[in-house]
């Protein structure tokens, strides 16, 4: 079935490092891929998508691409901030599954100042 | 534009009382979803529906929980008799069709949830 693998957090970086946070997936036919994001306290945002191979999506310095080849969509972004600090979600949403977001497990970020 | 709203925003309640959560969704959206988020079990969808109708309710935990979607702008997820186990964070997200959805990539958009504590 189809399924999304995030790494495994937390991750904690300096304020302006350089931030990847891998997500890979196993999907049938040609999923959409999303990032949601979770503020503490709050409930998940969309913060990017990307609906076929080679797309990047890009939002508030964030960027993904839809790798088909390595069926990934890393998240990057090139300098966070303290205000970045919350938990991101991989999810993908396929033909074969009707209308169901399928999530990863997430991953939080802790930015220190 | 107001988003999805779900009331309450917290609740706390004694085991095996009912507890009722609420979801307006965005107006015009004709996909209703509720998920239950865990620290052990992530994010996990419990139902959806569609103009109203119920297509996968798979995810409903077991028999104590039902969800109901009278009209378009309402939805109800209901727990009786609540336990300690279902303590959690319930969202409500709703989304649209396109013509041909697969190639958009449709958007959900959540509610801040409801967190529940069954004390």
């Amino acid at each position: 079935g189809n399924s999304v693998t995030q790494m495994e957090g937390p991750v904690t970086l300096s304020e302006e490092a350089f931030l990847t946070i891998n997500c890979t997936y196993t999907a049938t036919g040609y999923p959409s891929l999303f990032w949601y994001v979770q503020y503490p306290g709050e409930g998940l945002q969309l913060l990017l998508k990307a609906t076929k191979a080679d797309d990047k999506g890009s939002n508030k310095g964030f960027e993904a691409t839809y790798r088909k080849e390595t069926t990934s969509f890393h998240l990057e972004k090139g300098s966070v901030q303290v205000s970045d600090s919350a938990v991101y979600f991989c999810a993908l949403s396929a033909p074969d599954s009707s209308y169901k977001l399928i999530f990863g497990s997430g991953t939080r970020l802790l930015v220190r100042p | 534009d107001a988003g999805v709203i779900q009331s309450p925003r917290h609740e706390v309640t004694e085991m095996g009382q009912e507890v009722t959560l609420r979801c307006k969704p965005i107006s015009g959206h004709d996909y209703l979803f509720w998920y239950r988020q865990t620290m052990m079990r992530g994010l996990e969808l419990l139902i959806y529906f569609n103009n109203n109708v119920p297509i996968d309710d798979s995810g409903m935990p077991e028999d104590r929980f039902s969800a109901k979607m009278p009209n378009a702008s309402f939805s109800t997820l209901k727990i009786q008799p609540s336990e300690p186990r279902d303590s959690a964070v319930y969202f409500c997200a709703s989304s649209s069709t396109h013509r041909v959805p697969w190639s958009s990539g449709n958007t959900i958009y959540f509610g801040e949830g409801s967190w529940l504590t069954v004390v």
